[in-house]
């Protein structure tokens, strides 16, 4: 079974504090992903990273920055939290290539700022 | 035009009931499909690829209709279980990079 897993499953935060939220996956894949999910406003990607080093900003990547050193490790570092902030962060991992890849995603960390 | 949209829900069933859910997809380079369910504050989780011949997995049945870009999910004998939010998924071109999700439709079985 795929395995992704996420540092922590509630996190609570100060307004402009640095945030750091971890992925790793088992399974060797080359695709990961963060997604925020709001009420109302569904999945929207923030960052995706197709190798070791490499990063392409998604649909609402301010006030977000990611890193990659390891393949198995994708994380999500938030420079300056805000209360916007406050959500539900998904991480999610794929195999890249042609043919039917699908997406696995880690417990969520739901993130609160105050 | 958002590029996945599904019926709006909510959906509240009887057990036992069958219930059809609906999914639309405008990007025609879309190469591969997918239902999601997500529990209340959970993470989604792959309930079903969607080929192009049609599959079935036990009481789930999925269909894609590339000409139409139209895919749908059908759930016979609903149990309180399947209570959850289902979510369409497109995969965009090739190397798994670009998934696109629909709104979701919340399903409720009642007893």
């Amino acid at each position: 079974d795929v395995k992704v897993t996420q540092s922590s499953r509630y996190l609570v935060k100060r307004t402009g504090e640095k945030v750091f939220l971890e992925c790793v996956q088992d399974m060797d894949h080359e695709n990961m992903f963060w997604y925020r999910q709001d009420p109302g406003l569904g999945l929207r990607l923030i960052y995706f990273s197709y190798d070791v080093k490499m990063k392409e900003k998604g649909d609402i990547p301010e006030g977000y920055s990611v890193s990659r050193e390891k393949k198995e490790r994708f994380s999500l570092i938030l420079e300056s939290a805000s209360t916007n902030q406050t959500s539900m962060y998904l991480c999610a991992s794929s195999f890249a290539g042609t043919g039917y890849y699908e997406q696995y995603f880690g417990p969520g960390t739901r993130l609160t700022v105050t | 035009r958002k590029e996945v949209e599904q019926d709006p829900g909510p959906f509240n069933v009887p057990e036992g009931a069958t219930v059809a859910f609906n999914c639309t997809y405008s990007n025609s380079a879309s190469q591969s499909f997918f239902w999601y369910r997500q529990d209340c504050r959970k993470e989604p989780k792959l309930l079903m690829s969607v080929y192009s011949s049609g599959n079935e997995d036990g009481r789930f049945t999925a269909q894609l209709n590339r000409a139409s870009q139209y895919i749908s999910l059908l759930i016979r004998d609903s149990k309180l279980s399947d209570s959850a939010t289902y979510l369409c998924v497109v995969n965009i071109g090739n190397y798994g990079q670009n998934f696109v999700f629909g709104p979701g439709t919340r399903l409720s079985v009642l007893p």
